[in-house]
């Protein structure tokens, strides 16, 4: 069935360093790609998002690319700050059907 | 615009009890789905619901429904309560079902004792 399989589980990096976050899908069919971010007790909140029929998209210190080839997209940060610190997940939806999330990654950035 | 809106905010329930909850979208949303979310599954798909019908559906059990007014409020219902329904429940709007963007409200934290 569809998945989508998320690495590191957890990451740490010091302030000012770069975090970067792996996503692979299993439904070649997919062709939208999100980003969430949540902070503990809080809601999902939507970072970054990417469709099939682009590369790779930027927003500010944040940005995703996407390898439809290899059913890989990733989240980069740069200039991490400690308000970086959550969890974060990655999805995969086919057209506007339901998103299939990865299992989250917990990044922490130390001053 | 105010954002989407989930009530109640904690729930305790006791095993073989029924639940409620109750999610507001963002103003002129009209797409309403439920996602549980779990320590060890995830964040995982429950349904979605627009124009007051469901349009899409995950792998969970019967046990689990909901329905959507048509003010686009939605509700979802779980009967028989197991230990392991205890979960954050997530309803996130979007605004059509032709669209991909969705906005998360704050969930429904519910305890199975």
């Amino acid at each position: 069935g569809e998945n989508v399989e998320q690495h590191p589980s957890t990451l740490s990096v010091q302030e000012g360093d770069s975090a970067v976050i792996k996503c692979t899908y299993s439904d070649s069919a997919s062709n939208y790609f999100p980003w969430y971010k949540q902070e503990l007790g809080k809601r999902p909140q939507l970072i970054i998002d990417i469709r099939s029929n682009v590369g790779e998209k930027k927003d500010q210190r944040i940005a995703v690319t996407l390898n439809k080839t290899a059913k890989h997209f990733s989240l980069h940060i740069t200039e991490t700050q400690p308000e970086d610190s959550a969890v974060y997940f990655c999805a995969a939806s086919k057209d506007t059907d339901k998103l299939i999330f990865g299992t989250g990654t917990r990044l922490q950035v130390f001053p | 615009k105010a954002g989407v809106t989930q009530t109640p905010r904690y729930l305790i329930k006791t095993r073989g009890q029924q639940v409620t909850l109750s999610c507001s979208p963002i103003s002129g949303h009209r797409s309403v789905s439920w996602y549980q979310q779990t320590p060890g599954q995830g964040l995982q798909f429950l349904f979605e619901y627009f124009s007051e019908t469901q349009r899409n559906k995950g792998n969970f059990p019967g046990r689990f429904s909901g329905r959507q007014f048509s003010n686009s409020r939605s509700e979802m219902n779980v009967s028989t309560l197991e230990l392991g329904d205890s979960a954050l429940y997530l309803c996130a709007s979007k605004l059509a079902s032709s669209y991909n963007e969705q906005f998360f409200g704050p969930g429904t934290r519910l305890t199975v004792l």
